[in-house]
């Protein structure tokens, strides 16, 4: 089964900038769209990236998405953190040939 | 603007089988795109669970698979869950989302309790 790896969490300074990958366990991670989601605590998650690096409209530009196929990877930056941006940080893909979806494990970020 | 509501028990007994309900409005569901459920245990990751298609195909997550369907009622404009056997493992928020192979639009969750 395809699966998706994020670290448990990270952590950075407000106005510095932070990357969370998501690494995709077998095949391509090229082959299908990857999306992001931003949680806070007691919410409904919300999306942040979605097909591959398009941002939602209300998204600010902070926010980037990026596929690295040579490490089988998926990449969320934000720039010029905010303390608001503290939240639980998912990505997520699917098989479009069974449409099977799969969630990464989440990564909580914080911002100090 | 699309809105999605869950509804149906918050307390279900170990060995019973968990049904909810998902209201869109908004949207009409035989219009398009996939509707599906997400599930969280308390303090842990998302989970799909499975997806309907407007047309009625349903696609559901391997591990769950033999104890869920999904069902859909257009004429409400409305589509279901239903988790036979649970146990205390099934106690999560269960989420609803239009997706097309992402969630777009999410209801706020309703928490499912399994517990005697």
């Amino acid at each position: 089964n395809f699966m998706l790896t994020q670290p448990h969490s990270v952590s950075e300074s407000p106005g510095k900038t932070v990357t969370i990958s998501c690494t995709g366990s077998s095949g391509s991670i090229a082959s299908n769209y990857v999306q992001w989601y931003q949680q806070r605590p007691g919410s409904a998650p919300t999306t942040v990236i979605y097909e591959d690096n398009q941002r939602p409209s209300g998204v600010p530009d902070r926010f980037s998405g990026s596929i690295d196929s040579s490490s089988n990877s998926a990449s969320l930056t934000i720039s010029g953190l905010k303390t608001e941006d503290e939240a639980d940080y998912y990505c997520q893909s699917y098989d479009s040939s069974n449409h099977e979806v799969v969630f990464g494990g989440g990564t909580k970020l914080t911002v100090l | 603007q699309v809105q999605l509501q869950e509804s149906g028990p918050g307390l279900v007994k170990p060995s019973e089988t968990l049904s909810l309900t998902c209201a869109v409005s908004g949207y009409s569901i035989s219009s398009g795109y996939y509707w599906g459920w997400i599930r969280q245990p308390p303090g842990k990751g998302l989970e799909w669970i499975g997806s309907i298609y407007h047309s009625g195909s349903t696609y559901y997550n391997p591990s769950l698979k033999s104890r869920v369907t999904i069902s859909v009622d257009t004429s409400k404009n409305q589509f279901s869950l239903k988790l036979s056997s649970v146990t205390a493992a099934d106690t999560a928020v269960y989420y609803c989302a239009r997706e097309e192979g992402w969630m777009d639009y999410w209801g706020q969750g309703t928490l499912v309790t399994v517990s005697s």
